[in-house]
């Protein structure tokens, strides 16, 4: 199988507290991106990152990229109830059209 | 609300029955995702159109098919259904026809029993 894989599958953490969750995958990258999702509805693209960049940012959320370890981690500081969700590293890899591969997802609770 | 529109949002049927999906992209997008989502196999990617032509194909059973419309609304078509098959399946849309920011509907659940 092409998909990559996260880890944590499952991350627990306090408000306030920061979460770092770590992708991998197999072949070479045009881009990376994160996705979100609440429990059984449809995905929310956080943030995309390109294979000549190394790092992102987006409020309070931190994407870094290293394409030699072909790994990204998504840290989400200052994390809130809100951001309790499951998040997906879903790879973009060249001539395979616009084909995102995802990962197995990190579940996320965050508890006030 | 991501501007794509999936319907049903549930459906029930029967082993052995035939399902359509239906998708609207959002306006002024081109290409058109189907990815199925299950506890066992995650989310895998299933087929893409751009613009009216299949673009990218994935581990899409033969029973299965899809086709976007010149308006491109797309619809994924489910035969000879199998309790496997029970799954949410999204669509998604972009504006370009590789890699970008992809948008996703709320899903339709099936379920076959």
């Amino acid at each position: 199988s092409q998909q990559g894989e996260e880890d944590p599958q499952a991350l627990s953490i306090q408000e306030g507290e920061n979460a770092t969750m770590n992708c991998s995958y197999k072949t070479s990258i045009n881009n990376l991106q994160w996705y979100r999702q609440n429990s059984g509805r449809g995905l929310v693209h956080l943030i995309l990152i390109r294979s000549n960049e190394r790092e992102k940012h987006s409020g309070r959320l931190r994407v870094t990229l290293d394409t030699s370890k072909k790994s990204s981690s998504l840290l989400i500081t200052a994390s809130r109830a809100a951001d309790t969700a499951s998040y997906f590293c879903a790879t973009d890899h060249y001539n395979q059209g616009g084909k995102l591969i995802f990962g197995q997802g990190t579940e996320l609770s965050v508890k006030p | 609300d991501s501007g794509v529109t999936q319907t049903p949002k549930h459906l029930i049927t029967a082993t052995g029955q035939r399902v359509t999906l239906r998708c609207s992209p959002r306006s002024g997008d081109l290409s058109v995702y189907w990815y199925q989502q299950s506890l066992d196999q995650g989310l895998q990617f299933l087929i893409q159109y751009y613009n009216g032509e299949e673009r990218a194909k994935g581990n899409i059973l033969e029973r299965f098919s899809a086709q976007q419309f010149p308006d491109l609304h797309s619809e994924l078509n489910l035969s000879s259904l199998e309790l496997g098959d029970s799954a949410l399946y999204f669509c998604a849309s972009s504006g370009g026809q590789d890699g970008t920011e992809a948008f996703f509907g709320q899903g339709t659940r099936l379920t076959v029993v």
